[in-house]
This record gives C-alpha cells, sequence and structure tokens, in this order.
C-alpha cells in the first residue's frame, strides 16, 4: 500500500497571501488529521475530518480551515499568511476515528511552508 | 486540557547501552492511550509504541519497551541495546477525542559509535 502522500513538500509563501495543501491518505482510511510543528510551539493539532466532516479542531486562528473530500483526500488552507505560519505541515491518516490503541495514525513526510 | 511534559530536551548514550526518556502528562480521564513517536532527520514520524491506559501491563515491542505508571501519570520509553539508527527526536503523546494527539516538547536523542 502507498502510503501518506502530502503535497507540496516545500512551499515558499509571502505575507498576506494564501495558501492551499493537500493530503492524500492511505487507501481505505477515512480519517485525516493535520498538526502544526514549529521550533517554538512544537506539534499542534490543527483539526480532524472523518469522512468529509470535521470532527475536532485545535486552537488555530480562522485563517486555517480544510475540508475533505469523498476520497478522503484532504486539503487545508490558511488565508493571510503571516510569518509565525511558517512551520511543518503534518498530515496523519487513519481508518477510523480512534476507539482502540491499535488505531495507528500514519504520517506523511509533511509540507515545508516558508512565509517571507 | 491534557498536557504532557517531556523534561529531557536532549540526551546521549552511547550503541548498545540502554536509555530512557521520561515522560509525564496530565488528565482527568481514566482511560486513554499514549504513545511514542520517533521522527528522524527525514521528519517522517514513525509509531515507535503505544500503551492502553487501563491495562496494567507495560508495552514492549522488540529494543522498546515503556514503564507506564497509571497514578504518577508517567510514561518513560526505554530503549535497550541501542543503534545508530535510533538516533532521532521523540515525542512522547496522549490521544484524546478521536484521533487528536497532545504531544511533548520532544527529547533529541544522539547515540554515539
Amino acid at each position: 500500500k502507498a502510503g501518506v502522500t502530502q503535497t507540496p513538500r516545500y512551499l515558499i509563501k509571502t505575507r498576506g497571501q494564501q495558501v492551499t495543501l493537500s493530503c492524500s491518505p492511505i487507501s481505505g482510511h477515512r480519517s485525516v488529521s493535520w498538526y502544526q510543528q514549529t521550533p517554538g510551539q512544537g506539534l499542534q493539532f490543527l483539526f480532524e475530518y472523518f469522512s468529509e466532516t470535521q470532527r475536532n479542531k485545535g486552537n488555530f486562528p480562522g485563517r486555517f480551515s480544510g475540508r475533505q473530500f469523498s476520497n478522503s483526500r484532504s486539503e487545508m488552507n490558511v488565508s493571510t499568511l503571516e510569518l509565525g505560519d511558517s512551520a511543518l505541515y503534518l498530515c496523519a491518516s487513519s481508518s477510523t476515528t480512534g476507539t482502540s490503541v491499535y488505531n495507528e495514525q500514519f504520517f506523511g513526510p509533511g509540507t515545508r511552508l516558508t512565509v517571507l | 486540557a491534557q498536557t504532557v511534559t517531556q523534561s529531557q530536551p536532549e540526551m546521549s548514550v552511547q550503541e548498545a547501552e540502554t536509555v530512557t526518556l521520561s515522560c509525564t502528562y496530565d488528565t482527568s480521564e481514566s482511560d486513554y492511550y499514549l504513545f511514542w513517536y520517533k521522527q528522524p532527520p527525514s521528519r517522517q514520524m514513525i509509531l515507535v509504541i503505544r500503551q492502553e491506559a487501563y491495562k496494567q501491563q507495560n508495552a514492549t515491542e522488540n529494543r522498546f519497551s515503556v514503564n507506564f505508571q497509571k497514578a504518577a501519570k508517567s510514561f518513560s520509553l526505554k530503549i535497550s541495546d541501542s543503534q545508530l539508527g535510533d538516533a532521532a527526536m521523540y515525542f512522547c503523546a496522549y490521544r484524546e477525542y478521536g484521533n487528536k494527539l497532545v504531544f511533548g516538547a520532544g527529547t533529541i536523542l544522539r547515540v554515539k559509535s
């Protein structure tokens, strides 16, 4: 099975622009979660989508949004970019919504976003 | 809100020796899940080991084992027979509702040959 893929792998944007990141989960997985990783704040949960519905949301401003399509692929969008949005954005896919410790989340390689 | 604390920013171990990484967490729940993830320089997060809170028995996965102390809210990772490939950032994580993971700040593990 192919792993979780994220595109693009690297992205450079300027302040005020918007950006869309994509995540394709492992085939058959219906849950996709997004995380932001920065040196200062560490790994922080953004949101989780399951069967096209947002199940949970982290403590991020409304500039961060996401969606999930019927094929389980997910996108996250950041509008009006700020310098502080520079980070590694990781997505993780899972077959279900976490009812068992054996419901493993598989992470993608991440998208490195740099905001200038 | 649940919090996860890793008090060791960096650790070193000699190849073939044993090292223990510390993790404490705070929660009011009685049943929950804990994980250790490894993030090598490639940045790919890899699950190392998992523990279900209601199980008293400590989880083991080959050279990796945990010391789970529920009352103390402690979840340490022991790596035996350390190898050069174990060098990475290690994150302790608590799983909340659904698939939300709350991560600690991480511990950089260096392995000396």
